[in-house]
């Protein structure tokens, strides 16, 4: 099964600082898509942003981009001009070109402090 | 538009007891999933179907079984409730064709307590 992995349990960021979520992985695949959702204190799962394997450029929304970097298998998420409601445990998920499964990392819970 | 409903969103349970988890979508999304959410675990899989008539296990299946008769529903059943079973509950859904960066989408959750 593959596995990710978010080795950050917590952060915290100034408001209308940047701050930057890790996330890696493990697959021996080529072709997958990689997906950042947010989980505010409401408890609902929000996607943020999605990444297709294939593509060189990195997904951007809003103020929320990736770096996807494929050899490295890393695929971490920047959060510019943080935000009171950017408060949330955040989640990085795998989902397999050739099946419906996602893998879903521990999570990294955010914390923006005013 | 509904998506993903879980219901219910609360629930205490005594040791030994049993109930049955419902989720509905009204996406037509082959594939459903129930997850459970404990703290530092991040959401684990626990049963999935792609399509109706067709489940399987996931990475933690113990103590819950599932159906999918048809493609709107994806009932999660617990026969004997443990307190181990203490969670939040997700059932989820996606499309599910080939090459498919659909994401997947939630329900709200349930956060059941076992006494």
């Amino acid at each position: 099964a593959q596995t990710v992995t978010q080795s950050q349990p917590e952060m915290s960021v100034q408001e209308a600082e940047t701050v930057t979520l890790s996330c890696t992985y493990d697959t021996s695949e080529s072709d997958y898509y990689l997906f950042w959702y947010k989980q505010p204190p409401s408890r609902q799962m929000i996607l943020v942003i999605r990444q297709e394997a294939y593509k060189q450029q990195n997904a951007t929304e809003n103020r929320f981009s990736v770096n996807f970097q494929k050899a490295a298998k890393s695929f971490s998420l920047k959060i510019s001009d943080s935000q009171l409601g950017d408060a949330a445990m955040y989640f990085c998920a795998y989902r397999r070109n050739t099946g419906n499964q996602f893998y879903f990392g521990t999570g990294t819970s955010l914390t923006v402090i005013p | 538009n509904a998506g993903v409903t879980q219901t219910p969103k609360f629930q205490v349970l005594k040791t030994g007891q049993s109930m049955t988890l419902q989720c509905a979508q009204d996406m037509n999304h082959e594939y459903m999933s129930w997850y459970r959410q404990d703290p530092g675990m991040g959401l684990r899989l626990i049963h999935y179907s792609v399509g109706a008539g067709i489940t399987d296990q996931g990475e933690v299946p113990n103590g819950y079984n599932v159906s999918r008769s048809t493609t709107e529903d994806f009932p999660l059943r617990l026969l004997s409730a443990a307190p181990s079973q203490t969670s939040v509950y997700f059932c989820a859904s996606s499309y599910s064709g080939w090459g498919s960066n659909q994401p997947q989408h939630f329900g709200d959750g349930t956060r059941l307590s076992i006494l």
